[in-house]
């Protein structure tokens, strides 16, 4: 069964840093693209970054570039998000996601809150 | 950026009754593998979303085949036939054909 569980959310004031974990168990994990999609409260679903199975190529959406950094552990099977330079609009449930050949979600964990305020 | 456009349904719905949830994007994708890069997802009421439907039509491992899709390049069809109560909750569209992977905002369905 795969599973994702993502950790490392919390409250954390403007301009601050956080890490977000996923670990990941069930499948190959380096076989598989990874992603972060995100969610404000009581809103849509907003993706966030993409990393290739091997970590050697990474996207992410502009409104985080330069700001976050997606990598990933094969050998520990777990996603990271390097949150930097945090601003109120980042505040959101941060889901980690398991790609699939179609370029879409396959697989999705519980998700994480990060409440960016002072 | 690909701009996903979802439409809405007559909420309530009646048990039993069949729905179609559109989605259109502002541009086309189909790829020139043959293959229409949208994808649909539920989230439940509290839960994760979960994906239903890959590659335009394909009903992911484990979807109930109430469950359909269909469309041309840039417009889209999720068909529900014959709602339950597990059905309840938002549904997404969302393009893979570049990045940034982009969503639609959501349509809701409640049922009566």
């Amino acid at each position: 069964e795969v599973q994702l569980v993502e950790s490392g959310g919390g409250l954390v004031q403007p301009g601050r840093s956080l890490k977000l974990s996923c670990a990941a168990s069930g499948f190959t994990f380096s076989d598989y693209a990874m992603a972060w999609v995100r969610q404000a409260p009581k809103k849509g679903l907003e993706w966030v970054a993409t990393i290739i199975y091997d970590g050697s190529s990474t996207y992410y959406r502009d409104s985080v570039k330069g700001r976050f950094t997606i990598s990933r552990d094969n050998a520990k099977s777990t996603l990271y998000l390097q949150m930097d330079s945090l601003r109120s609009e980042d505040t959101a449930t941060y889901y980690c996601a398991r790609m699939g050949s179609y370029m879409g979600f396959a697989y999705w964990g519980q998700g994480t809150l990060v409440t960016v305020s002072s | 950026d690909i701009v996903m456009t979802q439409g809405a349904l007559p909420n309530p719905v009646p048990s039993g009754e069949s729905v179609s949830i559109t989605c259109r994007s502002s541009k086309s994708l189909l790829y020139s593998d043959g293959k229409t890069y949208l994808n649909w997802y539920l989230q439940r009421p509290g839960q994760s979303p979960q994906l239903l439907i890959y590659w335009m039509s394909t009903r992911a491992s484990g979807v109930s085949d109430r469950f359909s899709g269909s469309g041309s390049g840039t417009d889209f069809t999720l068909k529900i036939s014959g709602v339950e109560a597990e059905d309840v909750g938002v549904y997404y569209c969302q393009q893979g054909l570049e990045f940034p992977d982009t969503f639609g905002a959501g349509t809701k369905l409640e049922l009566k």
